[in-house]
This record gives structure tokens, C-alpha cells and sequence, in this order.
């Protein structure tokens, strides 16, 4: 399975500013993905990240809020955008490769807008 | 309907037991089965994942698939505290590659 660093591991940040979270991989990967998990819930996928292309975002999700970049098939980036207290939670990177493999998780970001 | 339910519990076994936890699922073409663990504060780690009906053993651990009811279980034996954690079910649904998550479901394994 997939080793994944993801970086950093927690961070308190100012409203209205922008925080980017760096995820990388040990080896190439079909799939990457963003979560969201809030105190005491389960996970909420917020986007799939593409190599090469556009993010493709899940149902309450928008690029402006959340941009991802994904250059290559080891490395993706979320960057939280205009924060506010909403925002506080555990971001985490996923990955793996495809069907059939199971999919791993980065050790997670945990976010406090303040 | 929930896509993937899980009973949230609290579950609670005595340690040396055998702890079952189950989840059922509503997209009946859905190809892929996960278990993962999570330990308070930490990120999901993969236990197993199941593809085909019937069982599937890891050490103390068994995933049993049942695609013609819609369900997926997780059996752990010989139970220890260190078991104690959440346990989340994941499913691939038909046509995509991404992991739909049940609310999952907290065990506690008593000494």
C-alpha cells in the first residue's frame, strides 16, 4: 500500500486567509482524494483530484472555496480558501491505485480558524 | 437512505470474544469493500477490503460479503483492548472509484 506524507499536521489559522495542504505519495497512484472529517463524524469526500486536469468536486464543494492542484501522479495540494470558524476540522489525503487495491490515508491536518 | 449505514453504537465485548460489526449498503452495483480503523485522533487505517461473496480471513480478522442482502461484515476473534477504536465500512459504487464511508461504528473491547 501507499505511503502518504501529508503535511502540515495542524495549523490555527486567521478568518479570511488561506491555508494549503501539501500531500505527496511514496509511489505513483491512480486515485487521489480529499476528505473532511469533522470531531466525532465519519468522512466527507470533498474531491477527487485528477493529474492534469480540473478537480472533480463533490455536491456542496466549489473550486474557489476549495482549489486542488495535482501535477503529477505522487503530489496534490487542497488550499482552504477565505477561512472562517466553519472551516475548522481534520482534512485528509487518500490514495491508492484503482479498483481492486485498497486506498490508504495521509496522517491528516487539523485546522482551527480562529 | 443512507448509501452505507452502520450501526454507530457504542458496541461493547469482553476481551477474548468475538466482536461483529455490520453494514449494509443501498447502491446493489457496488463492486468494493472496505473496513478501515480509526483510533481517536488518528487518520483511517485499512484493516481489509472484500470483493467477492463469502469470507475472507486475515489473522483475527473476517470480512464476509453478502452482495445478494446488501451487506458487509467485519468479524474480529479472540477481541483485545487494543481493538478498541472506530470501525468505518467504505463502498466503491457502481461506475465510480471513490469510497463512500458509513457514519462507522465505535467498539470497546472490555479486559
Amino acid at each position: 500500500s501507499a505511503v502518504i506524507s501529508q503535511k502540515p499536521s495542524r495549523d490555527i489559522c486567521q478568518r479570511g486567509t488561506s491555508l494549503t495542504i501539501q500531500c505527496q505519495v511514496d509511489s505513483q497512484v491512480t486515485m487521489m482524494f480529499w476528505y473532511r472529517q469533522q470531531p466525532g463524524q465519519s468522512l466527507t469526500l470533498i474531491a477527487t483530484a485528477n493529474q492534469g486536469s480540473e478537480a472533480t468536486y463533490e455536491s456542496g464543494f466549489v473550486i474557489d472555496k476549495f482549489p486542488i492542484s495535482r501535477p503529477n501522479l505522487t503530489f496534490s495540494t487542497l488550499t482552504v480558501s477565505n477561512m472562517s470558524p466553519e472551516d475548522s476540522s481534520i482534512y485528509l489525503c487518500s490514495a491508492g491505485a484503482g479498483l481492486g487495491y485498497g486506498y490508504t490515508f495521509g496522517s491528516g491536518t487539523r485546522l482551527t480558524v480562529v | 437512505q443512507k448509501e452505507v449505514e452502520q450501526n454507530s453504537g457504542p458496541l461493547s465485548v469482553p476481551e477474548g470474544a468475538i466482536a461483529s460489526l455490520n453494514c449494509t449498503y443501498s447502491d446493489r452495483g457496488s463492486q468494493s469493500f472496505f473496513w478501515y480503523r480509526q483510533y481517536s485522533g488518528k487518520s483511517p487505517e485499512l484493516i481489509m477490503f472484500i470483493y467477492s461473496n463469502g469470507d475472507k480471513e486475515d489473522g483475527r480478522f473476517t470480512a464476509q460479503l453478502n452482495k445478494a442482502s446488501q451487506y458487509v461484515s467485519l468479524l474480529i476473534r479472540d477481541s483485545q483492548p487494543s481493538d478498541s477504536a472506530t470501525y468505518l465500512c467504505a463502498v466503491i459504487p457502481q461506475g465510480a472509484q471513490k469510497l463512500v464511508f458509513g457514519q462507522g461504528t465505535r467498539l470497546t473491547i472490555n479486559p
